[in-house]
């Protein structure tokens, strides 16, 4: 069974431009979420999808905003880029509805730079 | 507000011996915990879990013992082999589903030969 894909890996984009990152889960998986890696900070939570709908959203502003298809693949866009957002965005996949129990797989993540 | 917090920002080890990497949680609604292992150009990869109605569980080399009262959790590694050498993150969340999956800021262990 393949794993978890992101495309594209890396990105270089300019301040103010936007940028959309995807994500196609493991197959029959249902829920996507994606996180924030930068350096010092862990990881931080982004939002997660299930069924087409976001079930949760992390403290991110709206510049972050993402959606996911009836296939399960999810995307993620950020308007307006601004140089601290320059990190390792991380999409997981599992099976349900995100419960903490249900293991996430990772995907390899989208290096995204802002000069 | 931290929620998850590994105070240790590295750790180095010889082969063989043991790997002691510790997590602290503020929440108490927290009844589920998790270890991932990253590599360098890799997603994190599950390690271990355990649930709060247990105080330890076992696979292997990887032990995650949780102490609820001192709101601590670690992972014991034995014996350490330099393939271990990773990052390693804590996580916790809520079983009822409502809480996300709240990481830690990582542990980098290096296991040397």
């Amino acid at each position: 069974k393949a794993g978890v894909t992101q495309t594209p890996r890396y990105l270089i984009k300019t301040r103010g431009q936007q940028v959309t990152l995807s994500c196609s889960p493991i197959s029959g998986h249902r829920s996507v979420s994606w996180y924030q890696q930068t350096p010092g900070q862990g990881l931080q939570f982004l939002f997660e999808y299930f069924s087409e709908t976001q079930r949760n959203k992390g403290n991110f502003p709206g510049r972050f905003s993402g959606r996911q298809f009836s296939n399960s693949r999810s995307e993620m866009n950020v308007s307006t880029l601004e140089l601290g957002d320059s990190a390792l965005y991380l999409c997981a996949s599992s099976l349900l509805a995100g419960l903490p129990s249900d293991t996430q797989y990772f995907g390899p993540g989208t290096r995204l730079t802002v000069l | 507000d931290q929620q998850v917090k590994q105070n240790s920002p590295s750790l180095s080890v010889q082969e063989g011996r043991i790997s002691i990497l510790n997590c602290d949680y503020t929440n108490s609604m927290f009844d589920y915990f998790l270890w991932y292992k990253k590599y360098p150009a890799e997603g994190p990869t599950f390690l271990i879990s355990i649930s709060s109605i247990k105080d330890k569980n076992e696979d292997g080399r990887f032990t995650v013992f949780l102490n609820k009262s001192a709101k601590h959790l670690s992972l014991h590694i034995v014996p350490s082999q330099p393939g271990d050498s990773a990052v390693y993150f804590c996580a916790a969340g809520g079983q009822g589903g409502s809480e996300k999956l709240v990481f830690g800021k990582g542990t980098k262990l290096t296991v040397n030969p």
